[in-house]
């Protein structure tokens, strides 16, 4: 049983290019999460998607989108990456989205803008 | 919203000694608190929650407690071992149709033998 696995574990990009991190579940969990973890922040949510054909921000949306492909996959896209969307990235999952559903975390993926 | 502050940021303890971890956060309407483990290069994993319509909860080693009216929630780990080692996030949730979690800074719990 995988859980939540996040395609690439490591990126280097440069200002202005473009990528998209690929996240895929296989629990048949309802919502999904895009979160961003930096040193001395925690985590912080971008995108979340309570169920299959919805998604909505987080409390840092900008700069990123995401679609809902179907209820097994979630991708987050930078369009046009930053130095400041240097980070580590991580996608999960939760059975339903109401509170207190736990949340599955992938191994995440380690971006680097330069 | 809702803001979660989390204390110490490390923590080293000696093996078999106990750990605390404590929370505030600001929403009084947040009634979900989970504490997640993440050890290095793994994404964070739950050991364990609590809602607000109970004080205290147990699983083995692991303990949390939760004062609504103090709004602090802390982790408590009995006799540590060097597989305690990580850092430990602790979270709250808003009420609403979504597990919005809002998370600590992490604490860097460190178990010397």
């Amino acid at each position: 049983n995988a859980g939540v696995t996040q395609t690439p574990k490591f990126q280097v990009l440069k200002t202005g290019q473009s990528m998209t991190l690929q996240c895929a579940q296989d629990m048949n969990h309802n919502s999904m999460y895009w979160y961003r973890q930096d040193p001395g922040m925690g985590l912080r949510l971008i995108y979340y998607s309570a169920s299959e054909g919805t998604t909505d921000k987080g409390e840092v949306p900008n700069g990123y989108n995401v679609s809902r492909l179907n209820k097994r996959e979630f991708s987050l896209r930078l369009e046009s990456a930053a130095p400041s969307q240097t980070s580590v990235y991580f996608c999960a999952s939760s059975e339903a989205g109401g509170v207190g559903s736990p949340l599955h975390f992938g191994n995440g993926t380690r971006l680097t803008v330069t | 919203g809702e803001n979660v502050e989390q204390h110490p940021s490390t923590l080293s303890v000696q093996e078999g000694d106990s750990a605390v971890i404590k929370c505030t956060y600001s929403d009084s309407a947040s009634n979900y608190f989970p504490w997640y483990k993440q050890e290095l290069g793994k994404g964070p994993q739950l050991i364990i929650d609590i809602r607000s319509n109970v004080g205290e909860k147990k699983d083995q080693r692991i303990a949390v407690t939760l004062n609504k009216t103090a709004k602090h929630f802390s982790l408590h780990i009995t006799e540590t071992q060097p597989e305690d080692s990580a850092v430990y996030f602790c979270a709250a949730a808003t009420t609403g149709t979504a597990s919005k979690l809002t998370f600590g800074t992490g604490t860097r719990l460190q178990v010397t033998l």
